[in-house]
């Protein structure tokens, strides 16, 4: 199956600072069609996680545009340009380029 | 807007089957251009995809590799839902399971399943 690792997996930030999270996979995430199937999800305590980005750097609607994804290959980043107290929680990379579809370990975002 | 609706019981004994339902509305479980998936999350195991179903003019089923002798995922098109079936059950099975659309758009609330005597 295919590793993906991110870090940090604890990530304090101040309320207004940006941040950065890196997914690294194990292989490349380039399927056949020429698409990359790298998503970002966000999971706050005790909710379901949401889908925030897909195909690297698609937003799904209603997330906003401080939300970022970059990277092709096997590295790839989500950005939060400006940190809000609501974007506290769990971060997660996923792939479906390579069945099956695999998680990264998460990445937790705090308030310091 | 799809909504995923889950249903079942949050107590399972060992060696016993855990059985889920998930609910579909505002798509259709049997469409040609959609999937519908079973996760897990567990402190020990993270997010782990259990198995999808998607239906192309016939049914197709992928199950990961871990539970592929356990599981089975049956769409019920009646109903317009599909449904999860783990078989022989560990407390190694105890987990928050959640049905999910394709590409994990849309999400179910999950369900706590405690495999326990």
């Amino acid at each position: 199956d295919v590793v993906l690792t991110q870090s940090p997996l604890s990530l304090p930030v101040t309320l207004g600072q940006p941040a950065s999270i890196s997914c690294r996979s194990s292989q490349s995430l380039v399927y056949r069609d020429g698409d990359t199937y790298l998503n970002w999800f966000q999971q706050r305590p005790g909710q379901s996680p949401r889908r925030l980005l897909y195909k690297v750097s698609n937003r799904d609607s209603g997330v906003p545009d401080r939300f970022s994804g970059s990277g092709s290959g096997t590295d790839f980043t989500l950005k939060i340009s400006r940190v809000e107290a609501e974007d506290v929680g769990l971060y997660y990379c996923m792939q479906g380029t390579h069945w099956p579809d695999t998680f990264g370990q998460g990445t937790k975002v705090e308030i310091k | 807007q799809v909504h995923l609706q889950q249903s079942g019981p949050g107590l399972v004994k060992p060696s016993e089957t855990l059985s889920l339902t998930c609910a579909i509305s505002g798509d259709s479980v049997s469409t040609n251009s959609g999937a519908w998936n079973w996760i897990r999350q567990s402190p020990s195991r993270g997010l782990e995809l259990l198995g999808r179903i998607y239906y192309r003019s016939k049914w197709y089923f992928d199950y990961a590799l871990p539970v592929k002798s356990r599981i089975t995922i049956n769409p019920d098109t009646s109903k317009n839902q599909f449904s999860l079936q783990l078989k022989s059950v560990t407390p190694e099975d105890t987990a928050v399971y959640y049905c999910a659309s394709e590409w994990f758009r849309y999400w179910g609330q999950g369900t706590l399943v405690t495999v326990s005597s």
